[in-house]
């Protein structure tokens, strides 16, 4: 299967934006879901895992979810800040291997 | 602290060798399954190669199936990556990964003559 991700979005500092990623065979609920960030030049890093659940020291402003109407997960991060700007990439399992999505240009203007 | 630190990139001819190494430290190494990972100039991620702690069970991308070799040695804390016939396509960072817990910083492949 293929995880679909949209290429960009963007969206003021303060507000609210989802990104999604959605599976295009068999159900987002078989496998868990992450969500990593890499920002420019960086190693990307976790900031959902499991779905919705958040490392340690990841802001509450990031939130995590799937829908199995639409067989796609989620990610909404909330209060915008600059820093957030980055790429975010969906990551979940085909039996043991790993699948991700093309990843997300998030610009925060 | 969960730490992960690859060497071992480097310019290499298409068709050559490269053995790319990763260090672990900060957890029980031989619990775990580890992964290589990798990420062309200006692409997105790509799962390689995956290795679970006993190396019982092991798997490739299709993309490096014949070619590259995955292994470890519990008792160095390490992890490699052998990569044969390389390729253009092949350039890449390549990052070690303990699951969603902890990434390496990578090391990069540059497959060019």
């Amino acid at each position: 299967f293929i995880l679909t991700q949209p290429h960009s979005v963007s969206e003021s500092p303060g507000k609210t934006v989802t990104i999604s990623c959605t599976r295009s065979s068999g159900s987002i609920a078989n496998n868990y879901v992450q969500w990593y960030q890499q920002r420019p030049g960086s190693t990307p890093s976790t900031v959902i895992y499991e779905d919705n659940q958040r490392p340690s020291g990841v802001s509450d402003r990031f939130s995590g979810s799937i829908d199995s109407s639409s067989n796609s997960a989620s990610l909404t991060i909330s209060g915008l800040k600059t820093e957030d700007e980055a790429d975010y990439y969906c990551q979940s399992y085909d039996g043991t291997n790993w699948v991700f999505g093309g990843g997300t240009k998030l610009t925060v203007l | 602290e969960v730490q992960l630190v690859e060497s071992g990139g480097g310019l290499v001819k298409p068709g050559g060798s490269l053995r790319l190494s990763c260090a672990a430290s900060g957890f029980t190494f031989s619990d775990y399954t580890i992964h290589w990972v990798r990420q062309a100039p200006g692409k997105g991620l790509e799962w390689v190669s995956s290795i679970t702690g006993n190396s019982a069970y092991i798997y490739y991308a299709d993309s490096v199936k014949g070619r590259f070799t995955i292994s470890r040695d519990n008792a160095k804390n390490s992890l490699y990556l052998q990569m044969n016939s390389l390729r253009a396509e092949d350039t890449a960072v390549y990052y070690c990964a303990r699951d969603w817990v902890a990434w390496g910083q990578g090391t990069l492949v540059t497959v060019s003559s």
